[in-house]
């Protein structure tokens, strides 16, 4: 079993629509979690960044994060063609003073007009 | 430019070949990451350099995988006799020391191994 997991999708849903992405970890040790976005043939773009449990808010952006499930979500409101992509969540412990990522699968997401 | 700059974007390369990717990170990041890249999969992390010094290489696969970073700016990453199993995305990533700071990405490099 991966230490991340993450629905790969495909997700499709029409334009102006909420958007709900999750992962599951098994790792308690992770303290810091990010979500990425991945247009094909670049690298992932860092959306969101959250420390240990709560919510965090970004314009269309809300990211939570549940430890005590060890669960986090990103929920993108009103979604947009330009959002479609592929949303990788990861995370960290923080130890040694630097963040090791380890990422889910990725879940690609399509939003048509 | 202000990026993280891999090259190249491209590399195809016979089963047995020395390949040699590199990475320009953003200027002033003391911190370097690589992390291999699967078709349809997540990044997966191989190595973690701060400055010149390659502190954690738990994640490199194999010893025909080898990084530097010599001069604690450019890095590169070697595989050597390259297998068909080392075909994936290569990507690089630099950040501040901190862990609260982003790690910034590169394009990747784009490995096929025939």
């Amino acid at each position: 079993q991966k230490e991340v997991e993450q629905d790969p999708g495909p997700l499709s849903v029409p334009e102006g629509a909420i958007v709900s992405l999750n992962c599951t970890y098994s790792n308690s040790a992770f303290q810091y979690f990010m979500w990425y976005r991945q247009y094909s043939r670049k690298g992932p773009e860092l959306l969101m960044y959250t420390y240990s449990s709560g919510n965090k808010e970004d314009g269309r952006f809300t990211a939570q994060v549940d430890k005590s499930s060890k669960y986090i979500s990103l929920f993108i409101r009103d979604s947009q063609p330009s959002d479609s992509a592929t949303y990788l969540c990861a995370m960290s412990e923080g130890s040694g003073g630097y963040n090791k990522l380890i990422f889910g699968a990725g879940t690609r997401l399509a939003v048509h007009p | 430019g202000a990026g993280v700059s891999q090259s190249p974007r491209y590399k195809v390369a016979k089963r047995g070949q020395d390949v040699a990717l590199r990475c320009d990170p953003i200027s002033g990041h003391v911190s370097l990451f690589w992390y291999q890249q699967a078709l349809g999969q997540g990044p997966e992390f191989l190595t973690y350099f701060q400055n010149e010094a390659q502190l954690d290489k738990s994640g490199l696969p194999s010893d025909r995988f080898f990084a530097e970073r010599p001069e604690g700016s450019v890095s590169t990453l070697k595989i050597q006799r390259t297998q068909q199993e080392d075909s994936a995305v290569y990507l690089c990533a630099s950040s501040a020391p901190t862990t609260t700071d982003t790690q910034y990405f590169g394009p990747g490099t784009r490995l096929t191994v025939l």
